[in-house]
């Protein structure tokens, strides 16, 4: 089955400590998309890439980074995690823009 | 510019009984619609879409929404809810013409037994 995948599904970091999340698709979709979501809140779209276009909403923190090797893949990169970072991050795909988008499991992100 | 307004952060209703999920947009062009649903610690599941064409859409579990432009509404419907539809569910917009997707802030949904 075509999907999204998210490795790791919880990840436990600390304060400071770089860490990376990791996104991955089957569906062959231009689009990539990150969220952050805390609880009980909607997602809030951190950046997305059109291909190989990257697009960084005007409050993301700088802390948080984005790569896109490839179609397939797209990493979160946080350099420098606060408290205030943990949430559950989602990444999603579309065909394209505005149309609807697929989402992976998430990956639940812990700051000690 | 969109937005979505959802009415009720918590609706509760028993197993059995008829579910409504309440959503109003705004929009300046013809939107796009959408409802998620998000179970605990998942990912968004997409349940149905609304992109111009029929008015009624019906989507997966028994869900169906209806586009109402007079109301600016895109109202959530299951005419017997079970215990498993208990989740979060998000309606969202876009204008289809690549821009983002806008999400409300979400409705819980609790079923009784």
């Amino acid at each position: 089955d075509a999907m999204v995948i998210q490795n790791p599904r919880y990840q436990v970091t600390q304060f400071g400590k770089p860490v990376t999340l990791s996104c991955s698709q089957t569906l062959n979709h231009n689009v990539m998309y990150w969220y952050q979501q805390k609880s009980s809140q909607a997602p809030k779209l951190l950046f997305h890439y059109y291909d190989k276009d990257f697009n960084n909403e005007a409050d993301t923190p700088d802390n948080f980074q984005s790569r896109r090797p490839n179609t397939s893949f797209c990493f979160l990169d946080i350099r420098s995690p606060g408290l205030g970072d943990a949430a559950m991050y989602l990444c999603a795909t579309s065909e394209r823009q505005g149309n609807e988008q697929f989402f992976g499991p998430g990956t639940r992100l812990t700051v000690l | 510019a969109q937005s979505v307004t959802q009415l009720g952060s918590h609706v509760s209703v028993s197993e059995g009984a008829l579910v409504l999920l309440r959503c109003n947009y705004s929009s300046s062009v013809p939107p796009y619609l959408f409802w998620y649903v998000q179970y605990p610690n998942q990912g968004l599941q997409l349940l149905l879409k609304y992109t111009s064409a029929a008015t009624l859409v019906k989507g997966i579990n028994g869900f169906e929404a209806e586009f109402k432009k007079s109301e600016t509404s895109f109202h959530l419907t299951k005419p017997s809810a079970h215990m498993s539809d208990a989740a979060e569910y998000f309606c969202a917009v876009s204008d289809g013409q690549g821009g983002k997707l806008i999400f409300g802030q979400g409705t819980e949904l609790s079923v009784k037994p």
